[in-house]
């Protein structure tokens, strides 16, 4: 299985930026995409698709959000971040089966 | 417009199996490319990829799982069937379906439903 590793907490201050990392156990590269995925995850709620082949944003996300990446490593960006933000982000894989996630990173206002 | 909602008994005893049920509406499981997938998160933990079925009846397993595993659909294509058995604490988790329009994303989820298996 291809393993995703999240730092588990990043603390940033309001207006500032936030930079998440997931790094991948192997590539999860083509010569065409790179099959990583981004998800925001609120408490109580369920994930929702924020950055998708991890640079495109999803449908109706704020353009604040941004992606980066490709091989094994890649980043989400938050910025500005604002109040509404604070969640758990998720990595996803769709590299290869078995589909996998990253542990998550709880975002925090310093 | 997309929703999916996921059914199940609440709370079930080590032992049993657990059947879920996910309902949608707003696409066709029949449309080429199309998965539906089971996905489900411990409190407090990431999420784990337990299963999916495509437009063609194709079904996909977490290799983790898949002994215990049976995703499977209706025939009118808007329903979505999970079956785990000889469950077990660890099983305890929120069940999530998610939709896959033909990439490797998951691009709508229901609420989620929460099972506790307890004795």
């Amino acid at each position: 299985d291809i393993v995703l590793t999240q730092s588990p907490a990043l603390a940033v201050s309001l207006g500032q930026r936030a930079t998440i990392s997931c790094r991948a156990s192997q590539s999860v590269s083509t010569s065409s995409y790179n099959l990583m995925h981004w998800y925001q995850q609120k408490p109580g709620e369920q994930p929702k698709l924020l950055i998708y082949d991890a640079s495109n944003l999803a449908s109706g996300i704020p353009v604040r959000f941004s992606g980066s990446g490709s091989g094994t490593d890649f980043t989400l960006t938050i910025n500005p971040v604002q109040a509404d933000d604070i969640a758990t982000y998720y990595c996803q894989q769709s590299r290869e089966l078995p589909l996998t996630f990253g542990s998550g990173t709880k975002l925090e206002i310093k | 417009q997309v929703t999916l909602k996921e059914s199940g008994p609440g709370m079930l005893q080590p032992s049993k199996t657990l059947s879920l049920t996910c309902s949608f509406s707003g696409f066709s499981l029949s449309t080429s490319g199309m998965v539906v997938s089971w996905i489900r998160q411990p409190s407090g933990k990431s999420l784990e990829w337990l299963a999916a079925i495509d437009w063609d009846g194709d079904k996909y397993y977490n290799p983790s799982l898949k002994s215990r595993l049976t995703v499977s659909k209706d025939t009118s294509n808007t329903q979505v069937f999970l079956k785990i058995t000889s469950v077990d604490i660890a099983d305890t988790a929120t069940y999530y379906c998610a939709r896959r329009p033909g990439s490797g994303v998951f691009d709508y989820w229901g609420q989620g439903v929460m099972v506790t298996v307890s004795s």
